[in-house]
């Protein structure tokens, strides 16, 4: 079993759809989580950041951590054709110097005008 | 501007080569990385460097070798001891050591002819 799970996709909504991209985890130890937006071939960027469990919001992306049930999500509202790319979680136990990064497989999605 | 540069965008090698991929940055980061990525596998460590003059296996660095001779610069070799060379491969920086929060330049598309 992966460390980390993430359903591929592909997913494909119309301009305007509410999105939820989700991971779930094994390791209880995490508690650093991330989302990085991927263009097709290109590097991937830092979308959000969040520590602890809860909800994290900027413009239409929230993103939410539940570690009871060792889960995590990423909406985004109002979706735009723009917001078509690859989505990646990333986890990491520890701090500092401690700890490594596990990535997601990916969730490739596609926003239709 | 500040960021990541690799080259070559794409490059291909021949059977027994050795290839090197070059990754320069200029954000005066501490800590440098360099993954792989294949369809459907996320991404994987295979080399980071957290100090110059030392660097750390990830976990799929046989075939690879690196240096980290300035802080500005993480070439990547990917040595004939490689047998499964085709990916698309991702350097990273970071400002502090081993953090989560990862910069990457835009890859380099790595062929076998």
């Amino acid at each position: 079993q992966k460390e980390v799970e993430q359903d591929p996709g592909p997913l494909s909504v119309p301009e305007g759809a509410i999105v939820s991209l989700n991971c779930t985890y094994s390791n209880s130890a995490f508690q650093y989580f991330m989302w990085y937006r991927q263009y097709s071939r290109k590097g991937p960027e830092l979308l959000m950041y969040t520590y602890s469990s809860g909800n994290k919001e900027d413009g239409r992306f929230t993103a939410q951590v539940d570690k009871s049930s060792k889960y995590i999500s990423l909406f985004i509202r109002d979706s735009q054709p723009s917001d078509s790319a690859t989505y990646l979680c990333a986890m990491k136990n520890g701090s500092g110097n401690t700890g490594k990064l596990i990535f997601g497989q990916g969730t490739t999605l596609q926003v239709k005008p | 501007d500040g960021g990541i540069t690799q080259s070559p965008k794409y490059l291909f090698r021949k059977e027994g080569q050795n290839v090197t991929l070059s990754c320069e940055q200029n954000l005066n980061h501490d800590a440098m990385y360099w993954y792989r990525q294949d369809p459907g596998q996320g991404l994987r460590l295979i080399y980071y460097s957290q100090i110059v003059n030392d660097f750390q296996k990830g976990d799929i660095a046989e075939g690879y070798s690196v240096s980290r001779e300035k802080k500005e610069s993480f070439p990547l070799t990917v040595t004939s001891a490689q047998k499964n060379p085709t990916a698309f491969y991702l350097c990273a920086s970071s400002t502090r050591r081993v953090d989560e929060k990862l910069f990457f330049g835009s890859g380099t598309q790595l062929s076998v002819l």
